[in-house]
């Protein structure tokens, strides 16, 4: 089983849509957990971390299930500007983060 | 404030050739790292600065690939002898303190070894 796994998507979505990423992790002994996004071309930028108690931000909501090794991320009301790869990030302490390879997005007007 | 910068930004170069590409942290961060990223790919770690403690090599592919920290600021990875599957996006990136901690990614370096 690979460290950290997504699904590659594409998501194709309409404007408006909610739609939900899932990232699953091998490492049960992993401490801290991110989702970054990365546009066509350009390097990865933090966009939340992911907190033990879920946490929110605007139209973005992130979850963690430890007994499951997974987090999620939840994208209401999805906007042309989200179209992007999200990346999920696990820190395992001592270690490299280690990314995954990416979900893509694309919002359909 | 000024982000992480790389330079060159692109670079080719032929087959068997030593590149050097260029990193310079956020000012004050004191952790430096080194990835690659090749096309459709995630990101694969290379090399971790922090500090003045030794550098976490572990994920330099080859003995082919270094880098250099110097002064606790700026960074240089060198490929020699250059390969083909060497050809990626090598990507910078800092953060203030230690590994669990936000990091900032430069633009990127896109080498192509022809």
């Amino acid at each position: 089983r690979k460290e950290v796994e997504q699904d590659p998507g594409p998501f194709n979505v309409p404007e408006g849509a909610t739609v939900a990423f899932n990232c699953t992790y091998s490492n049960s002994a992993s401490q801290s957990f991110f989702w970054y996004r990365q546009d066509c071309r350009k390097e990865p930028k933090l966009l939340m971390s992911v907190y033990s108690s879920g946490n929110e931000d605007g139209r973005f909501t992130a979850q963690l299930n430890r007994a499951s090794q997974y987090i999620s991320l939840l994208i209401r009301d999805s906007k042309l500007s989200d179209s992007a790869t999200y990346l999920c990030v696990v820190f395992s302490g001592n270690t490299p983060l280690v990314f995954g390879k990416g979900t893509r997005l694309s919002v359909i007007a | 404030g000024a982000g992480v910068s790389q330079s060159p930004s692109n670079k080719v170069t032929e087959k068997g050739k030593d590149v050097e590409l260029r990193c310079d942290p956020i000012s004050g961060h004191t952790a430096l790292y080194w990835y690659r990223q090749s096309l459709g790919q995630g990101l694969e770690f290379l090399i971790y600065f922090q500090g003045n403690s030794a550098p976490d090599k572990s994920g330099l592919p080859s003995d082919r690939f270094s880098a250099e920290r110097t002064g606790g600021s700026v960074s240089t990875l060198t490929i020699q002898r250059t390969q083909q599957e060497d050809s990626a996006v090598y990507l910078c990136a800092s953060s203030l303190l230690g590994i669990s901690y936000e990091q900032y990614f430069g633009p990127g370096t896109r080498l192509t070894v022809t």
